[in-house]
């Protein structure tokens, strides 16, 4: 069955850029039927929604993070990637990709925590 | 975008049913039946329980039902079990083509 699997820093300094990449396995990310996407988590809060990317490239983000995000696809090797530029101490949160049918997601990766520190 | 508006925390006893709201607007919520309920264990990933408001996907109990009016949809779950105790999402594709999530909700099972 399709899973996701998140990669990444786990810590990373405050102003510098942060890059995850999720694997997907058990499916193509090249299906036509799906976009991919990334949502956050911060400690004991809710979640937000990053962006979304087709296997085409067209990219949907969020508009509070928009001016620092690059979401990115590679179908060659089956994985969509984030990159979050000047982070800060907000940006520490559980990180999770995820796949979406129709509006909404239907099968999630099991996250990544990353912190923003000095 | 605002996040979508529930309450903090709903409980019941077991066996009993209980609802919870997720409130938003015609940009998201009341304009398209994308509502979808996630599921969250404690250090778990969210598990998809309804989707299109009022689906469920293969393996999810029954006991889990999804509605909508005008801009607020609702979760029930009857019959309530130990292993409900989780946080829930709900979440909306908006106009914006963006999607929001719900505030969170949780769950305690008396």
């Amino acid at each position: 069955q399709l899973q996701l699997l998140e990669a990444g820093p786990g810590l990373i300094k405050p102003s510098e850029t942060l890059s995850l990449t999720c694997s997907v396995s058990g499916g193509s990310i090249r299906d036509g039927n799906y976009v991919w996407g990334w949502i956050r988590q911060p400690p004991g809060k809710g979640l937000e929604w990053i962006g979304t990317i087709h296997y085409s490239g067209n990219t949907y983000y969020n508009p509070s993070l928009k001016s620092r995000l690059t979401i990115s696809v590679d179908t060659s090797k089956n994985q969509f990637s984030l990159q979050l530029s000047s982070v800060t101490a907000a940006d520490t949160a559980v990180y999770f990709c995820a796949r979406h049918p129709n509006g909404h997601m239907d099968v999630w990766g099991q996250g990544t925590m990353v912190t923003v520190s000095s | 975008q605002s996040a979508l508006t529930q309450p903090a925390s709903v409980s019941g006893s077991p066996g009993q049913s209980i609802t919870i709201s997720c409130t938003g607007t015609s940009s998201d919520v009341g304009g398209y039946n994308t509502v979808a309920w996630h599921q969250q264990h404690p250090g778990k990933a969210p598990k998809l329980m309804i989707y299109d408001v009022n689906q469920r996907p293969s393996g999810v109990s029954n006991r889990f039902s999804g509605s909508k009016s005008a801009n607020t949809a609702s979760l029930t779950i009857s019959g309530l079990l130990a292993d409900d105790e989780a946080d829930y999402f709900c979440s909306s594709f908006t106009s914006s083509i963006t999607y929001v999530f719900g505030t969170g909700t949780k769950v305690t099972v008396l």
